[in-house]
């Protein structure tokens, strides 16, 4: 069974903080994804990395994807409330199933 | 991308009745899905509804408790039968979509039962 492990689930921080958010698996994907989510909506497709080592910036949003295509992280720098939400990594195999982490809840505090 | 919308938005239902959620895409697709989710926390697969034949469902979900129905490709409906407490969650539609499987969601619709 495949499982991706998210850290941290919780995490509250002043406007302006750094952060990095987890995804971890003993799994290899054919790509990984990251959305985010607000209260009362769907999650929203931030970026999907496919290649081993990709880097991908979105803003102030950087993604990563391991070499071995087994976990990715997602760091924001200098951090704002517009930043608050729940962020999901996903791994895609090729059956057309995600595999969806833990979650990360977000709050940042002006 | 695609454009989801899901009916209701909300409800709140007594235990032992059934809900149908009713989800339309702007366009034809061919994978539509159907998710679970505790407020704040991570989605749970139900099962991928399949046009033409029968839904596959997941571990510890089954067609007579979630009967789905996907009469072509741009439309689904998940009833959630003889509801209980336990039932009341947060239920998500999403469409499949690229070479790379991204899923686009559907705003959700939030279930209470009494």
């Amino acid at each position: 069974t495949q499982l991706l492990e998210q850290s941290p689930q919780f995490l509250s921080i002043q406007e302006g903080e750094n952060l990095t958010v987890y995804c971890n698996s003993s799994s290899v994907f054919s790509s990984l994804q990251w959305y985010r989510q607000e209260p009362g909506e769907g999650p929203v497709l931030l970026v999907t990395v496919v290649t081993g080592g990709e880097v991908k910036k979105l803003k102030r949003l950087t993604f990563q994807f391991g070499d071995a295509r087994k976990d990715s992280s997602l760091h924001i720098t200098a951090a704002q409330p517009g930043d608050t939400g729940l962020y999901l990594c996903a791994g895609a195999g090729n059956t057309g199933k995600l595999i969806f982490g833990q979650g990360t809840t977000l709050q940042v505090k002006p | 991308s695609a454009v989801i919308s899901q009916k209701p938005s909300r409800d709140i239902c007594q235990r032992g009745t059934s809900l149908t959620i009713q989800c339309q895409v702007d366009s034809q697709v061919t994978m539509m899905f159907w998710y679970r989710q505790q407020p704040g926390q991570s989605l749970t697969l139900i099962a991928t509804a399949n046009q033409g034949s029968e839904a596959t469902y997941e571990s510890g979900f089954v067609i007579d408790k979630f009967p789905i129905s996907r009469p072509n490709l741009t439309f689904s409906t998940l009833t959630v039968s003889n509801m209980s407490p336990e039932d009341s969650s947060i239920y998500l539609c999403s469409v499949g979509r690229g070479s790379n499987y991204e899923q686009y969601f559907g705003p959700g619709t939030r279930l209470t039962v009494t």
